[in-house]
């Protein structure tokens, strides 16, 4: 299957940390990307992860992989009110010829 | 930002009239997409391209069409527009099928 699924909704307070969480099917992933989209914009790329990684670690963003439970999270230390935004997974396979994105997360920073 | 561009940004039309959305490119890039994103759904892939002159359908193709006739642009057609066609639509394009894909602005379309 193809299917990569998120939670609908993250609330936080500013200065706490974020943690996203994405599942998805398909054991035959090659990279698993974050992306994020400000209101009114197109998806920007965050990071991503090689399949054969289990974690990645750039400035405020930690990404970590289980690949045995297919398992993709997203941490957001210090969060700010500007990492409010909707942010998706998706998964790349050797082969295909699109990516499969999640619904998409959105994430609210309360002051 | 990836050199993407996307023309209309913003549209508003009848039911039943054409419609054509262009996303230009100059990444030189082999791979484009048009995608339509709707609240509850995320993003669903309507159209693809591999190359010049090859494109390919994506989940919701529908009362779609598209060419490319060239590689810097991909043009989406709506033969004759419904409602249930409000959606903003974006363009990505990627060097693999399999790597990332950078996204257009996006074109909001609204169909009356």
């Amino acid at each position: 299957g193809e299917d990569v699924e998120q939670s609908l909704f993250l609330s936080v307070r500013e200065g706490d940390s974020s943690v996203i969480n994405c599942t998805y099917t398909d054991s035959s992933s090659t990279y698993l990307y974050w992306y994020k989209q400000e209101p009114g914009a197109g998806l920007q790329l965050l990071t991503y992860i090689f399949s054969n990684m289990d974690m990645k670690q750039d400035q405020r963003l930690t990404v970590l992989l289980n690949k045995k439970d297919k398992h993709l999270s997203l941490r957001i230390a210090d969060t700010q009110t500007g990492d409010s935004a909707i942010y998706f997974c998706a998964e790349s396979i050797t082969g295909r010829r699109a990516l499969t994105f999640g619904s998409g997360t959105r994430l609210q920073v309360q002051p | 930002d990836a050199g993407i561009t996307q023309s209309p940004r913003h549209k508003v039309t009848e039911t039943g009239t054409p419609v054509t959305l262009r996303c230009h490119q100059t990444e030189n890039h082999r791979y484009m997409y048009w995608y339509r994103q709707d609240p509850g759904h995320g993003l669903r892939l309507i159209h693809y391209s591999y190359g010049v002159k090859d494109t390919d359908k994506g989940e919701v193709s529908d009362g779609y069409s598209v060419s490319r006739s060239k590689t810097e642009d991909f043009l989406l057609t709506l033969e004759s527009a419904t409602s249930s066609q409000t959606s903003v639509y974006f363009c990505a394009i990627s060097a693999g099928g399999d790597n990332e894909q950078f996204f257009g602005p996006g074109t909001r379309l609204t169909v009356l």
